[in-house]
């Protein structure tokens, strides 16, 4: 079974603090994905990436970076955290890049950031 | 922009009960179409998936959906649900991007399933 951690379950930071949450899968997946989930609102995708050190933009980037320097792994960073990041994040990973239409996604538990 | 519509967001049913819940996307190309489950406490996970073939697609704890093209629409449906069925449920379309080598993955807004006991 794939299996998807995230580093924290809970986080509770301060306005304009920097803010790492860690994803690592252990299937050796291409591609990666970070989203945020908000009642009402859905999953919203804010980076993905295909490959080590690519990433490409999700819908809604604004206020986050991510980071890619091994394949198990993928970093979301805010850089400086504000109210409104107060979400639920949720990564994960398909397996291929050329066949990553068609490919389920696995998700990890979610890490809920309350940011005050 | 693409989206992905259902339409219930709350839905209240007793056990035994038959569900259907909508989903409908906008995008007018060739689609891949998902239906992910999330129970309380636990991970996202697939519930059903259809790419091509037959429209009626059988999936997990006897869940089904059917995929309309012609209504852009792809409901979840079980005859008889039961109490271990509360969850929330999201449709998901995806399909290659104009880049080559990328593709959109697009979320519905969920819907949250109680099942009465």
């Amino acid at each position: 079974d794939v299996k998807v951690t995230q580093s924290s379950r809970y986080l509770v930071k301060r306005t304009g603090e920097k803010v790492f949450l860690e994803c690592v899968q252990d299937m050796d997946h291409e591609n990666m994905f970070w989203y945020r989930q908000d009642p009402g609102l859905g999953l919203r995708l804010i980076y993905f990436s295909y490959d080590v050190k690519m990433k490409e933009k999700g819908d809604i980037p604004e206020g986050y970076s991510v980071s890619r320097e091994k394949k198990e792994r993928f970093s979301l960073i805010l850089e400086s955290a504000s109210t409104n990041q107060t979400s639920m994040y949720l990564c994960a990973s398909t397996l291929g890049r050329m066949t990553g239409y068609q490919e389920t996604q696995y998700f990890g538990p979610g890490t809920r950031l309350l940011v005050l | 922009a693409q989206s992905v519509s259902q339409h219930n967001h709350h839905v209240i049913l007793s056990e035994a009960a038959s569900l259907e819940l909508g989903c409908n996307y906008s995008y007018g190309g060739t689609v891949n179409l998902f239906w992910y489950v999330q129970y309380p406490g636990q991970h996202l996970q697939l519930l059903l998936k259809y790419f091509s073939g037959d429209p009626l697609v059988k999936g997990i704890k006897g869940f089904e959906a059917e995929f309309i093209k012609s209504k852009f629409s792809f409901n979840l449906r079980k005859p008889s649900v039961q109490w271990s069925d509360t969850a929330e449920y999201f449709c998901a379309v995806n399909w290659r991007g104009s880049t080559s080598g990328t593709y959109k993955y697009i979320f519905g807004t969920g819907t949250r399933l109680k099942v009465l006991a």
